[in-house]
């Protein structure tokens, strides 16, 4: 049973430039969230997906987007880079919303904005 | 405002040295509080979940408890493997979104 998947697992951008990331939730999972995590720091949550629309989203500005498939694979396009937006992004996986769920995590992508 | 507080920010052990970690929370009514182990450069790997106030959950060495306001991840006996971070993080009624601590680094010397 393949967990959650992520793509790619480095990636170097400059500022200015978008980047889109890449998720495949676990098996039998319908939900997708996508949080940052800076070097020593806890996961912050950016969105949340479920059924193609966005359900939920922290505390980001508009740069930050994402999109959810039929597939339940999701991506984030974060556009303008910024030196700040260097970070992990984790992809999470769960099953539904509305109750207390397990979330699974991908193994990140790490970004760097020079 | 739902936030999470994680202490010690950082524990050395010996192996063998048991110990406790804390997370103290205040959301609007729990639904759910959930403990993760993070390696260096990878994504969070999910422990437990714990949902309502006297649970207790176990897993090898390690066993979560949860109160009204806090919850603590004991570690019986460690070994250097369990060396990690350890994140906690809430999951509020209101919402569906998770609130995370920013974890304990756990270091566990042979």
């Amino acid at each position: 049973d393949a967990g959650v998947t992520q793509s790619p697992t480095h990636l170097i951008k400059t500022r200015g430039q978008q980047v889109t990331l890449r998720c495949s939730p676990k098996s039998g999972h319908d939900t997708v969230s996508w949080y940052q995590q800076a070097l020593g720091q806890g996961p912050q949550f950016i969105f949340q997906y479920y059924e193609e629309e966005e359900r939920q989203r922290g505390n980001f500005p508009d740069r930050f987007s994402g999109h959810q498939f039929p597939n339940y694979s999701s991506e984030l396009n974060v556009n303008a880079l910024l030196l700040g937006d260097s970070a992990l992004y984790l992809c999470a996986s769960s099953y539904g919303t509305r109750y207390g769920f397990e979330q699974f995590f991908g193994p990140g992508t790490r970004l760097t904005v020079l | 405002e739902d936030q999470v507080t994680q202490s010690p920010e950082a524990l050395r052990l010996q192996e063998g040295e048991s110990s406790s970690l804390n997370c103290s929370y205040t959301v609007s009514g729990l639904r759910g509080l959930f403990w993760y182990r993070q390696d260096p450069g990878k994504g969070p790997e999910f422990l437990f979940t714990l949902y309502s106030a006297g649970e207790e959950k176990e897993k090898e060495r390690l066993k979560a408890t949860l109160t009204k306001k806090e919850s603590f991840l004991h570690i019986t006996a460690p070994k250097p493997e369990d060396s990690a971070t350890y994140l906690c993080a809430v999951q509020a009624k209101a919402g569906n979104q998770f609130y995370f601590g920013t974890g304990t680094s756990l270091t566990v010397i042979p």
